[in-house]
């Protein structure tokens, strides 16, 4: 049973430029979140999603950032005109029931603004 | 704001030795509360994690420990071992919510041999 996987591992993008993160939960897993991580620090959640649906985007910047988890596919984080400031680490975790409270996260995309 | 705030930041202890890793939480509605562990580079995983009507909860060499009065808990790692080293994130659930993890800013544990 593959572990939550995520692609591409490492992105550079320039400003200006847009950045598409995949995310591809463990099997019968149906809940999708995304975190960010920036350099020595903690994870902050960004948005929770299940199949064609964002159930709580409260972390997520209101302006040009983007999430879905389609009915087939990946769920995919977007950036678009990426910053400086977005290089950071995303990370993907997924879990079978929202009430488990355990998380299982794939290896993250490391996202690096030129 | 609802936070998690965890201390020390750094943690160097002698290979043998104990560590301990404590977190405070304010949302009194928590209750659930993980631990990760994260190597450099690499996912956080799952080490341990205890729900708020237990007090204590072990798993061989690891422990945690919830007071709910006191809005705190912490890790507990006895017998420390070189591959212990890591940055170590504790989170608590808030709002009410199941699934919402407000996480602290990590403990980067260096054992010494």
């Amino acid at each position: 049973n593959a572990g939550v996987m995520q692609n591409p591992r490492h992105l550079v993008r320039r400003r200006g430029q847009e950045a598409r993160l995949r995310c591809s939960p463990m099997k019968g897993h149906s809940h999708v979140y995304w975190y960010r991580q920036l350099p020595e620090e903690g994870l902050k959640f960004m948005v929770y999603l299940q199949k064609e649906n964002i159930i709580d985007e409260s972390g997520m910047p209101k302006e040009r950032f983007s999430a879905e988890f389609p009915k087939e596919g990946p769920s995919i984080l977007r950036i678009q005109q990426v910053v400086r400031g977005d290089s950071a680490a995303y990370f993907c975790a997924s879990s079978p029931r929202p009430d488990t409270g355990e998380l299982f996260f794939g290896e993250g995309s490391r996202l690096t603004v030129l | 704001g609802e936070n998690v705030e965890q201390h020390p930041s750094t943690l160097s202890v002698q290979e043998g030795d104990s560590a301990v890793i404590k977190c405070t939480y304010s949302d009194s509605a928590s209750n659930y509360f993980p631990w990760y562990k994260q190597e450099l580079g690499k996912r956080p995983q799952l080490i341990i994690d205890i729900r708020s009507n237990v007090g204590e909860k072990k798993d061989q060499r690891i422990a945690v420990t919830l007071n709910k009065t006191a809005k705190h808990f912490s890790l507990h790692i006895t017998e420390t071992q070189p591959e212990d080293s890591a940055v170590y994130f504790c989170a608590a659930t808030w709002g009410g919510s199941n699934y919402q993890l407000i996480w602290g800013a990590g403990t980067k544990l260096i054992i010494k041999p």
